[in-house]
């Protein structure tokens, strides 16, 4: 079946330091949706990418869809304890399927 | 606007039981989407109701059910548990539809079976 992996699984940074988190799917995406979820809490909706090849940013945090509309990356600038968490991407196939990544849990050093 | 509700918070069960998880959405919107999180599988979809209907559906078997009432509150059903069916259960409403809007997620019902 369908699949979207999500790398990596952990990263540990340093406060400051850059993140980024990877999404590759299996099959082509009507569009990709990203969440983060805080320990204990709840996923919270980031944002969603359509078009191929969009770019989007929020303050430090940069979103890109491929060009294929396969793979995604969320790109976080000089990380803040208030970053700790894990990332999900979720893919919606051609059929309305959403397939969620496994995530990237995301700790930060201080 | 008050956020998703879900009702309870933690539920303990024991298997060959069934238990029913109900989940409010944010007023106004329509459409009420369930999922399944556990440390193992990770999130995955169960079902979609839109208008009391069931829109789309994710590969779990026939022990999950669902349904929607006509003011968007939804129920969500497991029959015969088993142990793997431990897992926090979230639900998340959007306004129209859950794989293109934006998705709210409540805070989730904690199911342990034993």
């Amino acid at each position: 079946g369908q699949q979207v992996m999500q790398i990596p699984q952990y990263q540990h940074v340093q406060e400051g330091e850059d993140f980024t988190t990877y999404c590759n799917s299996s099959t082509t995406l009507s569009n990709i949706q990203w969440y983060k979820q805080r320990p204990g809490g709840h996923p919270v909706f980031l944002i969603q990418l359509v078009k191929s090849g969009e770019v989007k940013k929020q303050k430090r945090l940069t979103f890109q869809f491929g060009e294929a509309k396969k793979n995604s990356s969320l790109h976080i600038t000089a990380t803040q304890t208030t970053d700790v968490g894990t990332y999900f991407c979720a893919g919606v196939n051609r059929d309305d399927k959403i397939i969620f990544g496994k995530g990237t849990r995301l700790h930060i050093l201080p | 606007k008050a956020g998703v509700t879900q009702t309870p918070r933690y539920l303990i069960k024991t298997r060959g039981q069934q238990v029913t998880l109900s989940c409010s959405p944010i007023s106004g919107h329509r459409s009420v989407s369930w999922y399944q999180q556990t440390p193992g599988q990770g999130l995955q979809f169960l079902f979609e109701y839109f208008s009391e209907t069931q829109r789309n559906k994710g590969n779990f078997p026939g022990r999950f059910s669902g349904r929607q009432f006509s003011n968007s509150r939804s129920e969500m059903n497991v029959s015969t548990l088993e142990l793997g069916d431990s897992a926090l259960y979230l639900c998340a409403s959007s306004p129209v539809r859950g794989i293109t809007d934006t998705q709210y997620f409540g805070p989730g019902t904690r199911l342990t079976v034993l």
